[in-house]
């Protein structure tokens, strides 16, 4: 009941392309959504998170979209750039355990020039 | 720079050795986690420090591993007769309060045994 799973584990795509990275979780208990950025040989950057009361959130370039029915949540870049490419991470906390970070597996995207 | 600090960044260790890693927190920032992530893989959380204090460490290996946040200085993640499975990155994470969900990640030190 502590899992997230994230996918795709990679994606390509074009410069100005709109990449979608998706991850869904189990507990219905977790209350915080983030997204992480990671470049190599960098610790994880916070880029943007959403609460289960609303169902989108932008802020500039990367938006939330969050389905509390489906336990379903996604990253969308607008516009993405070469300099987007990273490791993207969603997780997933709950303020009762800490809010102690669940994370999914990672999404390596790549934005070609 | 008042992001959160690690040292040292890389770390190279024999098999039996220990390795002492360190984090001091953003300003102002009085909670610390730390976090494992192994090659190829996502991170795992392993404990969660207030100031002289351990709130959760039901991600820590039950044998050889340790952590510590004293009253005075960084948070102190400890293995103790390290294995080449320990090989990874070890991340230190901390927040400003208790509830307070946004965690600001250090750069990491880089464990490898050989």
């Amino acid at each position: 009941q502590q899992q997230v799973k994230q996918s795709p584990q990679s994606l390509i795509v074009q410069k100005g392309g709109i990449p979608i990275i998706n991850c869904a979780y189990e507990n219905t208990a977790f209350d915080y959504f983030p997204w992480y950025q990671q470049f190599p040989g960098k610790g994880p950057a916070l880029l943007i998170a959403i609460r289960p009361d609303v169902s989108e959130k932008k802020e500039g370039r990367f938006t939330i979209s969050f389905n509390k029915s489906a336990k379903q949540f996604s990253l969308h870049i607008m516009d993405s750039q070469p300099g987007d490419s990273a490791t993207y991470f969603c997780a997933a906390s709950k303020e009762t355990s800490g809010s102690r970070l669940t994370f999914g597996e990672g999404t390596q995207l790549t934005v070609n020039p | 720079n008042a992001g959160v600090m690690q040292n040292p960044r890389h770390l190279v260790r024999r098999r039996g050795q220990e390795a002492r890693l360190r984090c001091s927190p953003m300003k102002g920032h009085s909670h610390v986690y730390w976090y494992r992530q192994l090659p190829e893989e996502g991170l795992k959380f392993m404990v969660y420090l207030q100031k002289e204090n351990i709130i959760d460490e039901s991600g820590m290996p039950k044998e050889r591993f340790s952590a510590e946040f004293p009253k005075e200085g960084p948070s102190i993640l400890r293995i103790q007769q390290v294995v080449r499975g320990d090989s990874a990155a070890y991340f230190c994470a901390s927040s400003a309060f208790s509830g307070s969900y946004e965690q600001y990640f250090g750069p990491g030190t880089r464990l490898t045994v050989t």
